[in-house]
């Protein structure tokens, strides 16, 4: 059974400071990973995909750790607006039966 | 833009009701895919479908059936609801590509059964 597991939080973070997130999958065949923001009440949306070289978005910070298969999420000079839950997600590859999602990490970001 | 639409926002029917529930994709994505979401359990996969007429069941497709007539049409169907169905339903659908399958969702309905 493919799953992927995240601590659901609430992460509590004063403005300002960086914040860190960590997932693990269990399919040792994804081959796709990606970080979804879901704000209160509205759908998923892609934050970033999640390359094995890492990569950098502004603020945001994705890493992959085959070997370990967990990925990671680092938010730097975190603002009130980065409130919201997210959601780590693997895929197979192929796609055809779509993406295997974590439950959602919390995060709020306090004035 | 990718644009993934869905017929309602908020819908409250009653326990027994047939429920259709419309998803329309405008990118030609061959996947489709139903989703529930509910608290402490996260997006569970209801169906999906790879093509025209062509679908799979996810881990909950019990009391659920889907149609897929036309590439950018997936619906969900309830053909009997009950309280236990009441939660936010997403529909998404992916773009393949290389290394990249950035799935798209739409805004949700969330249906209310009394």
């Amino acid at each position: 059974r493919k799953e992927v597991e995240q601590d659901p939080g609430p992460f509590n973070v004063p403005e300002g400071a960086t914040v860190a997130f960590n997932c693990t999958y269990s399919n040792s065949a994804s081959q796709s990973f990606f970080w979804y923001r879901q704000d209160c009440r509205k759908e998923p949306k892609l934050l970033m995909s999640v390359y094995s070289s890492g990569n950098e978005d502004g603020r945001f910070t994705a890493q992959l750790n085959r070997a370990s298969q967990y990925i990671s999420l680092l938010i730097r000079d975190s603002k009130l607006s980065d409130s919201a839950t997210y959601l780590c997600v693997s895929g197979g590859g192929g796609g055809a039966d779509g993406l295997t999602f974590g439950k959602g990490t919390h995060l709020i970001i306090q004035p | 833009d990718v644009k993934v639409t869905q017929s309602s926002r908020y819908l409250v029917k009653r326990t027994g009701e047939k429920v259709f529930l419309e998803c329309v994709q405008d990118m030609d994505h061959e996947n489709m895919f139903w989703y529930r979401q509910d608290p402490g359990l996260g997006l569970r996969l209801i169906y999906f479908s790879y093509d025209v007429k062509m679908k799979e069941k996810g881990d909950i497709p019990e009391g659920y059936s889907v149609s897929r007539e036309k590439k950018e049409r997936f619906s969900l169907i309830l053909e009997s609801a009950s309280t236990n169905q009441t939660s936010m339903y997403l529909c998404a659908s992916i773009q393949q590509g290389l290394g990249t399958d950035t799935q798209y969702f739409g805004p949700g309905t969330r249906l209310t059964v009394l």
